[in-house]
């Protein structure tokens, strides 16, 4: 049975700052695995998708790297801003219905 | 253009009745999921469409939760006699195809159970 793990569950940095959040994956045998972000009270917002053959994806100040033999994958939030305090949520696909199984998130607080 | 939707955005009902949930999603999206995200459990998939067929329901927590669509575009998401561990927030999602592809989520629907 696929679980996903992410670490931290919380974390709190200055502004400007550069960070890596974690998401470990038990089974590699994965289609996708997607990042999310959700403001409280909503819902989520795609962030990057990472399709099985690739490594990474970049978008703006945020990079996504993917290591299927080692089950790992880590978002990297260039520059911080409080903008970007939210809770981050990686799922992975390995069924071929596409159901994602999420980690529990990590909750980022940036301080101004 | 426009993104799934989701409505009631809040739901309070009493334990017992009946609620149905409903889901719009991208026009032109095959595929549709429901998702439920509680404080113990995190969030956990319920059920999968592709068009009018649910061929994945592995997620439905016990035979009071069923769900339909109809035209391959709306989903309707009904719990049976209500509990109070029913409570929780309901997200949709919808993709071009299933399988692999991109899933954009609704706002969801937070439903508590009095």
């Amino acid at each position: 049975k696929q679980e996903v793990t992410q670490i931290p569950a919380a974390l709190s940095v200055p502004e400007g700052e550069n960070l890596v959040l974690n998401c470990s994956f038990t089974d590699s045998a994965i289609y996708n695995l997607q990042w999310f972000r959700q403001d409280p009270g909503k819902g989520l917002t795609s962030l990057l998708l990472i399709q099985s053959s690739q490594r990474e994806q970049t978008s703006g100040r945020l990079n996504a790297s993917l290591d299927k033999s080692s089950g790992r994958s880590t978002l990297y939030i260039a520059a911080s801003q409080p903008g970007d305090s939210a809770t981050y949520l990686c799922a992975v696909i390995s069924g071929n219905t596409g159901k994602l199984i999420f980690g529990q998130g990590t909750t980022l607080q940036v301080k101004p | 253009g426009a993104g799934v939707s989701q409505s009631p955005s809040n739901k309070v009902t009493e334990k017992g009745k009946d609620v149905e949930l409903r889901c719009d999603p991208i026009s032109g999206h095959t595929a549709l999921y429901w998702y439920r995200q509680s404080l113990g459990q995190g969030l956990e998939f319920l059920i999968y469409f592709q068009g009018n067929s649910a061929p994945d329901k592995s997620g439905l927590p016990s035979d009071r939760f069923s769900a339909e669509r109809t035209g391959g575009s709306v989903s309707t998401l009904t719990i049976q006699r209500t509990q109070q561990e029913d409570s929780a927030v309901y997200l949709c999602a919808s993709s071009t195809q299933g399988g692999v592809y991109e899933q954009y989520f609704g706002p969801g629907t937070r439903l508590t159970v009095t």
